[in-house]
This record gives C-alpha cells, structure tokens and sequence, in this order.
C-alpha cells in the first residue's frame, strides 16, 4: 500500500500562474483534506470533503479550489498564485473515528 | 474559540532523558491526536485517544479530559526521536465533518 500519495513535492510558480495538487489515497478512506502548514504555525484546513463528489470549505479557503471526482483522489488548485500561498501543502485522508494518514508534504514556493 | 496550546516549543534534551510535551485545549473534544513530523516533512500519527492513557514503545500519551489536558512522554530519548511533535485536536464543534484543529508543534531535539 502506498498510503497517502502528493504529486508534486516542490513546485516554484510565478505570481498569477495555476496549478493543481494531487493527492491520491488507496486505503477507500472517506475522509480526505487540504491543510497548509506555515512557520510558527500549526496545520490550518484549507478544503476537506466527507465523500466522493463533495467538498466543504475550511478555515482558510481563500484563492484555492478544490474537487473530488473520485473517492480515492482529491484535488487542490490555486486558479491565480499569490506570494501569500508559499507554504508547505499537506493532504491527509482517514475513516470517521480513525487515526489520520497524511502524505509527504508539497512546498510550494510563488515568486 | 476552539484552540490547542502546547508546550515548551523548544525543548532539547540529552540522550536517557525521560521527556514530556504539554497540550491544553479549550472545549470539549471528541479525540486527540499526538503526531510526529521529521525533518524532511512528513507528517506520521503517533497515538489517537479520547480517554487514559496509551503505549508504544517508548511513547506514552496520557489524557485528562476533565483538565483538557493531554501529555507525550518520551522514555530513554534517543537522538532518533529528535522531530517536531504535534498536537490535534477533534474539538465536539466540529461536528460530522471531525475536522482536526492543531497546536503549533515542539521542537525536541536529543543531544547524543
């Protein structure tokens, strides 16, 4: 099983450029969400969804969207980058009740 | 407003000490969460609880949910356990969804 998958890890945009996070899980999980993680910060949600076809906004959803055609995969996308968007992306998926997995992190830097 | 604090956010250690990292949260919570995230990233779940206390391996989490109040302790440390460790919280509020609010991590590092 590869758990948590994030694609791609290290990515430089420039200001107004887009671009789409994947996060792929293969353990039929039917939570999954979208967290930024800054310095000096702890892990805010951006978007999480509760099952395929749904999402829901979180604390700082701002500039990003998001979409979850199928159950094991969920999207992050930044439609026009901003230099306030340069953090460290994580996703992470779990069942109700359940611990969570989180993949390996995306840092994302907007120039 | 719901809110996690732990402490310190800085702790360095040297090798056999017996560690313990705070956290305090500020209404009722449905679970608990200890995480530990190496250098390089990745973020990897340690223990998952709502009540007591659990074990594994040199890792102890205990939780006082009537204090609001949960600890990790670290046995023996070893410089392997040096990482950031973080604590989440699943606060009642957040409904269905159980979405996690977390604390801003400390810092261990052991010191051979």
């Amino acid at each position: 099983n590869a758990g948590v998958t994030q694609t791609p890890k290290f990515r430089v945009l420039k200001t107004g450029q887009s671009m789409t996070l994947l996060c792929a899980q293969d353990m039929n999980h039917e939570y999954m969400y979208w967290y930024r993680q800054d310095p000096g910060m702890g892990l805010r949600l951006i978007h999480y969804s509760v099952g395929e076809g749904t999402t829901a906004k979180g604390e700082v959803p701002d500039g990003y969207n998001v979409s979850r055609l199928k159950k094991q995969n969920f999207l992050l996308g930044l439609e026009s980058a901003a230099p306030s968007q340069t953090s460290v992306y994580f996703c992470a998926s779990n069942r109700v009740g359940t611990e969570a997995f989180f993949g390996q992190g995306t840092r994302l830097t907007v120039v | 407003k719901n809110e996690v604090e732990q402490s310190p956010q800085n702790l360095t250690a040297q090798e056999g000490e017996f560690i313990t990292i705070n956290c305090s949260y500020s209404v009722g919570i449905s679970a608990l969460h200890w995480l530990q995230q190496h250098p390089g990233g990745g973020i990897v779940s340690l223990f998952m609880l709502s009540s007591g206390k659990k074990k594994h391996g040199r890792l102890i989490a205990t939780i006082n949910i009537q204090e609001k109040h949960s600890s990790l302790h670290i046995t023996a440390s070893h410089p392997r356990d040096s990482a950031v460790y973080i604590c989440a919280v699943h606060f009642i509020s957040s409904g269905s969804a159980r979405q996690l609010t977390f604390g801003s991590g400390t810092q261990l590092t052991v010191l051979p």
